[in-house]
C-alpha cells in the first residue's frame, strides 16, 4: 500500500493567517491527489483533486500543489469556517489511501 | 442535484454481519465508481472499496476476505456486507461518489451523511 504522512499533524493559526499542509506519499502517485476539509461530526468534503483542480464552490483562498512524492495545501487567509481537519488521499493505486490528517485549530 | 443516503444496522455484536445500503437521487447513476469508506471515531479515513455500474468491484486487501460490495442499477443503490465483525470494525461508515478521469476514481466528492455502527456484545 502507499503510505500518506501529512505534516503537521496539528497546527494552531489565527484568522487572516495564511497556512500551508504537507503530505507525501511513499511513492510516485504523479498528480492524482485529493484533498478534504472535515467538519466535527460531518462528511468529508472535497477541496482539490488531481493535485490542483480546485473544486466546484470552494472558495479560491485554497490552492493546491505538487507531484510525484510531495504536495501541498495552502489556505491564503483563514476564515473561521476553515477551523477543521484536512486529509489527503492517493488516487494512483489500490487501495487508495488517506493520510492521518491535520487539525487546523483556532489560536 | 445528486444526494447519497444510507441507512443499515448501527448495533451489531462480534461474529455478526454488517448490511449498510446507499441510494442515489438526483442524477446519473452510471458512470462512476460508488465507493465505502470508514473512519473510527476520533481517527482517519480508510477506503473499503468500491463498484461501478457493471459491477466491476474493488477492495481494500485489510476487508477483503469478509466484504462484498453489491449494486442495484434498477434501484440506484449499491451495498456493503461485511461478515464477522469484531470490535475492530466499530467506525463511522460513509457512501460516496468516485469520479474519474480516467480509468479509475480521482476523488469522492459527494458523500453520503454516515452511520456509526458499533460493534458490541
Amino acid at each position: 500500500d502507499i503510505q500518506m504522512t501529512q505534516s503537521p499533524s496539528s497546527v494552531s493559526a489565527s484568522v487572516g493567517d495564511r497556512v500551508t499542509f504537507t503530505c507525501r506519499a511513499s511513492q510516485g502517485i504523479s498528480h492524482w491527489l485529493a484533498w478534504y476539509q472535515q467538519q466535527p461530526g460531518k462528511a468529508p468534503r472535497l477541496l482539490i483533486s488531481a493535485a490542483s483542480s480546485l473544486q466546484s464552490g470552494v472558495p479560491s483562498r485554497f490552492s493546491g500543489s505538487g507531484s510525484g512524492t510531495h504536495f501541498t495545501l495552502t489556505i491564503s487567509s483563514l476564515q473561521p469556517e476553515d477551523f477543521a481537519t484536512y486529509y489527503c488521499q492517493q488516487a494512483t493505486s489500490f487501495p487508495y489511501t488517506f493520510g492521518q490528517g491535520t487539525k487546523l485549530e483556532i489560536k | 442535484q445528486m444526494q447519497l443516503q444510507q441507512w443499515g444496522a448501527g448495533l451489531l455484536k462480534p461474529s455478526e454481519t454488517l448490511s449498510l445500503t446507499c441510494a442515489v437521487s438526483g442524477g446519473s447513476f452510471s458512470g462512476f465508481y460508488w465507493t465505502w469508506i470508514r473512519q473510527p471515531p476520533g481517527k482517519g479515513l480508510e477506503w473499503i472499496g468500491d463498484i461501478n455500474y457493471s459491477g466491476s468491484t474493488h477492495y481494500n486487501p485489510s476487508v477483503k476476505s469478509r466484504l462484498t460490495i453489491s449494486i442495484a442499477t434498477s434501484k440506484n443503490q449499491f451495498s456493503l456486507q461485511l461478515t464477522s465483525v469484531t470490535a475492530a470494525d466499530a467506525a463511522f461508515y460513509y457512501c460516496a461518489r468516485g469520479y474519474a478521469s480516467g480509468t479509475y476514481a480521482d476523488a469522492f466528492d459527494i458523500w453520503g451523511q454516515g452511520t456509526m455502527v458499533t460493534v458490541s456484545s
